[in-house]
């Protein structure tokens, strides 16, 4: 069974760069059939989508983070990551990675890690 | 603000149905068969609980399913249980460039 578990700092400066890792186990990133998600839910709020990758490096960022956002994937240590620029306080949130396939069959999760974008 | 609307909140009683509503637009559940729903316990992670407006992954009680007419979709919960007591999302497929797209959330409050 597939187990996605996130790793980083879980407090970050404003205007300065958010960095969070999945590191994916029993099951490999560079399995074609799948795509590798971040998703962040803001405390007491709903979910939102940020972007996916897949194994090739190809990527889909959510168009309202787009210009900050940038994920990649490292094959050789089963993990995709997360960056996230010039982060404000609207940016405190528990950020989840996540995968899925093609055609969807719905997302499964990591446990999420809190990130607090605070001085 | 979400691109889907769901009621924030429902509820009932042991034993009885409910229904959460999530509505979209034809360029997201209207538009496409992939519509999911998420269960979140309190401080938990989301648990898929329906995939493809209907199909239920294998573990989640057949208590749970879902539809979807036009821009609106819906998760019925059949039998309500104690343990189904939690916050559910909706979400759905958006085409190639916004791609997902989720709802602000409906808590279940099990009375």
């Amino acid at each position: 069974q597939v187990q996605l578990q996130e790793s980083g700092p879980g407090l970050v400066k404003p205007s300065e760069t958010l960095s969070l890792t999945c590191t994916v186990s029993g099951g490999s990133v560079s399995s074609g059939s799948y795509y590798w998600s971040w998703i962040r839910q803001p405390p007491g709020k709903g979910l939102e989508w940020i972007g996916y990758i897949y194994y090739s490096g190809s990527t889909n960022y959510n168009p309202s983070l787009k210009s900050r956002v940038t994920i990649s994937v490292d094959t050789s240590k089963n993990q995709f990551s997360l960056k996230l620029s010039s982060v404000t306080a609207a940016d405190t949130a528990v950020y989840y990675c996540a995968r899925d396939r093609w055609p969807p069959q719905g997302f499964g999760w990591g446990q999420g890690t809190l990130v607090t974008v605070s001085s | 603000q979400s691109a889907l609307t769901q009621p924030r909140s429902v509820s009932g009683s042991p034993g009885q149905s409910v229904t959460i509503s999530c509505t979209g637009t034809s360029s997201d559940v209207g538009g496409y068969n992939y519509v999911s729903w998420y269960q979140q316990h309190p401080g938990k992670a989301p648990k898929l609980m329906i995939y493809d407006v209907s199909k239920r992954p294998s573990g989640v009680p057949d208590r749970f399913s879902g539809s979807k007419s036009g821009n609106t979709a819906s998760l019925t919960i059949s039998g309500l249980q104690a343990e189904d007591e939690a916050d559910y999302y909706c979400c759905s497929y958006a085409g190639s460039y916004t791609f997902w797209v989720f709802g602000g959330g409906t808590k279940l409050t099990v009375l």
